[in-house]
């Protein structure tokens, strides 16, 4: 069965430090991939997504993201983190037309 | 990307009785999909709603509980019928504009508090 592991439940970076956010997938193929956040009482953004093509893509608000095939990972990172991206982060999959499904969130603390 | 218009965005309603929610998009769509988002838990889905066809139910989720409408293509109803305070969560609904606009959207959510 399709799953999205996002093993960090809970990560505190100091605002300026860099910032990673692991997700793995577990499908037979290669999925579309996606990042979302969810700030506090807020709806989902997509922050950016990979479908094919270069393996590094961009995103809002400075976050970028690497698919590696070889390791089933879709890690997300961003080089010198803010206090306004402290936030709930979620990766997603979904294959073709098919429904996304998302790991559990990772909740992001930044310190001052 | 599109524009969903979901709402309510949040009520509270009382035990037994049934919400309907709303959801349109602002273009034609083939595939709408219904989440659920407990508190402090991660998005589940619900269902997928296809137009002119019966919604298609996850595991743990039935029709009489959660009926479905898709009567065009820009628009989907989920109703929570017979509520109880553990189906307090924020419902979201979602598009898949992959093939248009390139990726998925989702609704601003309906934050759904049972008492």
């Amino acid at each position: 069965a399709q799953s999205v592991t996002q093993p960090d439940i809970h990560i505190t970076v100091s605002e300026g430090a860099s910032l990673e956010l692991r997700c793995n997938y577990s499908y037979g193929a290669t999925p579309y991939l996606f990042w979302y956040v969810q700030s506090p009482g807020q709806g989902l953004q997509l922050l950016l997504k990979y479908f094919s093509g270069d393996t590094l893509v961009q995103g809002i608000k400075g976050f970028e993201a690497e698919f590696k095939r070889s390791q089933s990972s879709f890690n997300l990172r961003k080089p010198s983190v803010h206090w306004s991206d402290a936030a709930e982060y979620f990766c997603a999959v979904a294959y073709n037309n098919n429904d996304m499904r998302f790991g559990a969130g990772t909740r992001l603390t930044v310190k001052p | 990307s599109a524009v969903i218009s979901q709402k309510p965005s949040r009520d509270i309603c009382q035990r037994g009785t049934s919400l309907t929610i709303q959801c349109q998009v602002d273009s034609q769509v083939t595939m709408m999909f219904w989440y659920r988002q407990q508190p402090g838990q991660s998005l589940t889905l619900i269902a997928t709603a296809n137009q002119g066809s019966e919604a298609t139910y996850e595991s743990g989720f039935v029709i009489d509980k959660f009926p479905i409408s898709r009567p065009n293509l820009t628009f989907s109803t989920l109703t929570v019928s017979n509520m109880s305070p553990e189906d307090s969560s924020i419902y979201l609904c979602s598009v898949d504009l992959r093939g248009a606009r390139g990726g998925y959207t989702f609704g601003s959510g309906t934050r759904l508090t049972v008492v």
